[in-house]
């Protein structure tokens, strides 16, 4: 069965803190994406990971990909309020299977 | 430059009435999705294209139906329409071929009632 697992689905973190979201997919595939959606709108993307061992980097967050894990992470560094948003990854299996989402929550 | 855009952002139906959800890109993309997101869910996929003439079933695509005559259209067709498929609706596209990265519509938001 095709899965794309992220965790955690919720995570409310302070100003200034770090933490890293996971996201693990369950068939071999080498095309990751990261995307951000606030309330009410539509996906942007933020990352295209195409290669085991790619890194992506833009501003306070930063994306890798291990294929041969099957998982990869979205690592943020020193949180602002602005990164409040819900975080997806998506994984090319044939189709583009999203995961559910963490829920993050930045506080001052 | 437009991108993607869908047609309409909003939409009542009653149960049992039929309705298209339009889906337009400018962007030349082959690949083509269409998305169901439920509250506070992420993205279940229903149907997507991977060039005029091919579709292929994702994993919820009961109660729905797709056509890809052009590359720029792919329209999602709703057949007695029921309280299950009350979501905001998105599509996307992506060049596909190596890079499948989404480009989303704004979402049509349905409810059915």
């Amino acid at each position: 069965e095709l899965k794309v697992e992220q965790n955690p689905l919720f995570l409310s973190m302070q100003e200034g803190k770090n933490y890293t979201i996971y996201c693990n997919y369950s068939t071999t595939s080498d095309r990751l994406y990261w995307y951000r959606q606030d309330p009410g709108k539509s996906l942007e993307s933020l990352f295209v990971l195409l290669s085991n061992g790619a890194v992506k980097q833009e501003g306070r967050l930063m994306a890798s990909l291990d294929t041969k894990a099957r998982l990869s992470t979205l690592h943020i560094t020193a949180a602002v309020h602005d990164l409040s948003a819900t975080y997806f990854c998506a994984v090319d299996m044939g189709d583009m299977r999203f995961g559910a989402g963490t829920r993050l929550t930045v506080k001052p | 430059n437009a991108g993607v855009t869908q047609t309409p952002k909003f939409r009542i139906l009653k149960i049992g009435q039929s309705m298209t959800l339009q889906c337009t890109q400018d962007m030349n993309h082959n690949y083509m999705y269409w998305y169901r997101q439920d509250p506070g869910m992420g993205l279940k996929l229903i149907y997507y294209s991977v060039g005029a003439g091919i579709t292929d079933k994702g994993e919820v695509p009961n109660g729905y139906n797709v056509s890809r005559s052009t590359t720029e259209d792919f329209p999602l067709r709703l057949e007695l329409a029921a309280p299950s498929q009350t979501s905001v609706y998105f599509c996307a596209s992506s060049i596909g071929q190596g890079n499948t990265e989404a480009f989303f519509g704004q979402g049509t938001r349905l409810t059915v009632v």
